[in-house]
């Protein structure tokens, strides 16, 4: 699995566009971006996820890069509930795409 | 309702004294994945399933067996619980390689 770095905490102002960045290097033509979150101890909660087309739901936009070795996660406007931890991993979707591997995830934490 | 099940949500148990945690799904989802979850160590992947009676290990397998009789259940087994297996550890499915995964609620195991 390619790996992916986050940096481990942001702070970002209600009501303020949060903008969180994934660094994946090393991914590879078969794996998808996902974008995950967790609240205090519960399980995670899937968000969004994409190819290499920027994608856009009712939670967030995933913006991802042309050489795809980066992706930006994008709440646009954050609410005191979406301080949670903030996991971005990168999966096969063909063979071997039960692996999945979760890093350290970016802590957010949303100020009034 | 779509849901993922595990039970128990919480058990305290022994040293070698043989455990199951079940997890169970309603929503017909091919892929089936185990984590444990420790502080400072992010969400380590166990094993998982991509269908029926094919299993793989994750990053942490040491410890642990599952099986995969039917689509809907995936068990995490125990043989012989030590404290290191002190975890909190989450149950997730998805319907394939190109959709996100639905997890559980979670089971925090205490081994003494």
């Amino acid at each position: 699995d390619a790996k992916t770095t986050q940096p481990p905490s942001m702070d970002c102002a209600e009501g303020r566009a949060a903008n969180l960045p994934c660094n994946h290097s090393t991914i590879s033509g078969n794996e998808y971006v996902y974008w995950y979150r967790q609240i205090h101890s519960q399980g995670p909660q899937y968000i969004i996820h994409g190819l290499k087309n920027n994608e856009t739901n009712e939670m967030a936009s995933l913006i991802i890069t042309e050489d795809r070795k980066s992706s930006t996660l994008i709440l646009p406007h954050a609410t005191l509930r979406d301080t949670a931890v903030y996991y971005c991993i990168v999966r096969f979707f063909n063979t071997n795409a039960g692996k999945s591997t979760f890093g350290d995830g970016t802590t957010l934490t949303v100020k009034p | 309702e779509a849901q993922v099940t595990q039970n128990p949500r919480y058990l305290i148990t022994v040293t070698g004294k043989k455990l199951t945690v079940t997890c169970s799904q309603n929503m017909n989802h091919e892929y089936m994945s185990w984590y444990r979850q420790d502080p400072g160590l992010g969400l380590r992947q166990i094993y998982y399933s991509m269908n029926v009676e094919v299993t793989d290990k994750g990053d942490v397998p040491e410890g642990y067996k599952v099986s995969r009789k039917e689509k809907r259940n995936f068990p995490l087994i125990l043989e012989s619980p030590s404290p290191n297996q002190t975890s909190l550890y989450f149950c997730a499915t998805s319907p394939s390689g190109s959709r996100g995964y639905t997890f559980g609620s979670g089971t925090r195991l205490t081994v003494v």
